[in-house]
């Protein structure tokens, strides 16, 4: 199975900082990775795919870059509403999608 | 709109079984794989389950692998996932998740499941 591992785990930021969190899979996945935020209570929501790809209607202050094992999702400009958990999923192996622990952001 | 809406989560005690549906809605359900997602209380998001557009491909994680089994009714736009020999650690909120070119676009809101005595 591949393994995601994200870094940092938490991270505390202040409103219109810019804030990189990163992802790492335990072999190489080309491109098939992707980025979702969960707010609590809810589904997660789908951010990049692709790993640079924007999802329509999500913000452009988010990016996504990276290919082989090594992948980043980086908030140019951070809002209020960007405070939230954030995932990233590989999909380089068939319906089976793994997720990587989580990095929680928080507000400074 | 699309919409994932799904039922069946309930408490039941370790080692018995239940079954979950995901009714699908505004889109052409045969033309997608589906998935099932968790999260248990307080942790992150695990991978279930995979099915492939017409059912006939199947994918688990190693943790429900021969205690799960994941189907699909495309008459009837719903996804199911038959939970026998529960433990403690199912405990979760289940997601359904569309799949479409690598990526879930559309979530439905989850059903809690609690395994316990």
């Amino acid at each position: 199975d591949i393994q995601m591992t994200q870094s940092p785990s938490s991270l505390s930021a202040s409103v219109g900082d810019r804030v990189t969190i990163t992802c790492r899979a335990s072999q190489s996945i080309s491109t098939y990775l992707n980025w979702y935020q969960q707010k609590p209570g809810k589904a997660p929501k789908l951010l990049v795919y692709a790993a640079s790809n924007l999802q329509s209607g999500v913000p452009s202050r988010f990016s996504g870059s990276g290919s082989g094992t090594d992948f980043t999702l980086t908030i140019s400009s951070l809002q209020r509403e960007d405070f939230a958990t954030y995932y990233c999923q590989q999909s380089y192996d068939t319906l089976m999608y793994t997720f990587g622990q989580g990095t929680k952001l928080e507000i400074k | 709109e699309v919409q994932l809406v799904e039922s069946g989560g309930d408490l039941v005690q370790p080692g018995g079984s239940l079954r979950l549906s995901c009714a699908a809605s505004a889109f052409t359900f045969s033309s997608y794989a589906m998935g099932w997602v968790r999260q248990a209380p307080g942790k992150g998001l695990e991978w279930v389950s995979g099915i492939g557009q017409s059912g006939g491909t199947t994918y688990y994680a190693d943790s429900v692998k021969g205690r799960f089994t994941i189907s699909r009714d495309n008459s009837k736009n719903t996804l199911h996932l038959q939970m026998n020999s529960l433990r403690a650690e199912d405990t979760a909120i289940y997601y359904c998740a569309r799949v479409i070119t690598y990526r879930s676009d559309y979530w439905g809101q989850g059903t809690l499941v609690t395994v316990s005595s």
